[in-house]
């Protein structure tokens, strides 16, 4: 799988967007953009996925870049419960994902 | 989502002994399931991948003849830790695949004293 690179960590306030940025500048044609996220002591959370175009879902949305270099995952509106790590992942599919460090997303009351 | 349960959540076993983890998907068929293991502090680290019907494909470094899986069924497949040992501690946690999307399980935590 393409390396991703992705903040260690970022602070959000509850209640207020959250902007997760992903850098993947040897991304291939094929490669989907797949986001996880994983709560501690708890298997991962699948979040969103895209290829091209911008998606969005009850959970968050995807802002995919036009070279495609580059994507945010966007929280509309951080609660307490979003905190957790978030990886940003490349793969042609869904099969066995390459999990990198993540960035560890901390939301303040 | 999907749901993906796993079972036990928790295991305690002594060294030498093997130990079996259940991974179910509920409310889906899944060709393919996949096993990870998450060392404390560490990101997921893919283990295998498992297949309904066929041989599961192990990642390099992985001894098939240690951590054997079988998925004989759409919504079951397990892996059985033989002969375990201290380093095999682990949190081992297993995933179902639709479409372009991982379901992940709780996970379960082993320890071998």
């Amino acid at each position: 799988d393409a390396k991703t690179t992705q903040p260690n960590s970022m602070e959000s306030n509850e209640e207020e967007p959250v902007h997760l940025p992903c850098n993947h500048s040897t991304i291939s044609g094929t490669d989907y953009i797949h986001w996880y996220r994983q709560l501690p002591s708890q298997g991962p959370e699948y979040v969103i996925h895209g290829l091209t175009s911008n998606v969005n879902n009850r959970m968050a949305s995807l802002a995919i870049a036009e070279d495609r270099k580059s994507s945010t995952l966007i929280l509309h509106r951080a609660t307490l419960r979003d905190a957790a790590v978030y990886y940003c992942i490349l793969s042609p599919s869904a099969d066995g994902l390459t999990f990198g460090k993540g960035t560890h997303l901390i939301i303040q009351p | 989502g999907a749901v993906v349960s796993q079972h036990p959540s928790r295991v305690i076993c002594k060294s030498g002994t093997s130990v079996k983890i259940e991974c179910r998907s509920l409310d889906f068929q899944a060709t393919t399931m996949f096993w990870y293991r998450q060392f404390p502090k560490q990101s997921l680290m893919l283990m295998a991948t498992s297949n309904e019907g066929s041989k599961a494909t192990y990642e390099q470094g992985v001894e098939k003849d240690k951590f054997l899986i079988n998925h004989a069924s759409l919504t079951l497949s397990t892996l059985t830790v033989t002969s375990a040992h201290p380093e095999d501690s682990s949190f081992y946690i297993c995933s179902a695949k639709r479409s372009y999307e991982q379901y992940f399980g709780p996970g379960t935590r082993l320890t071998v004293t």
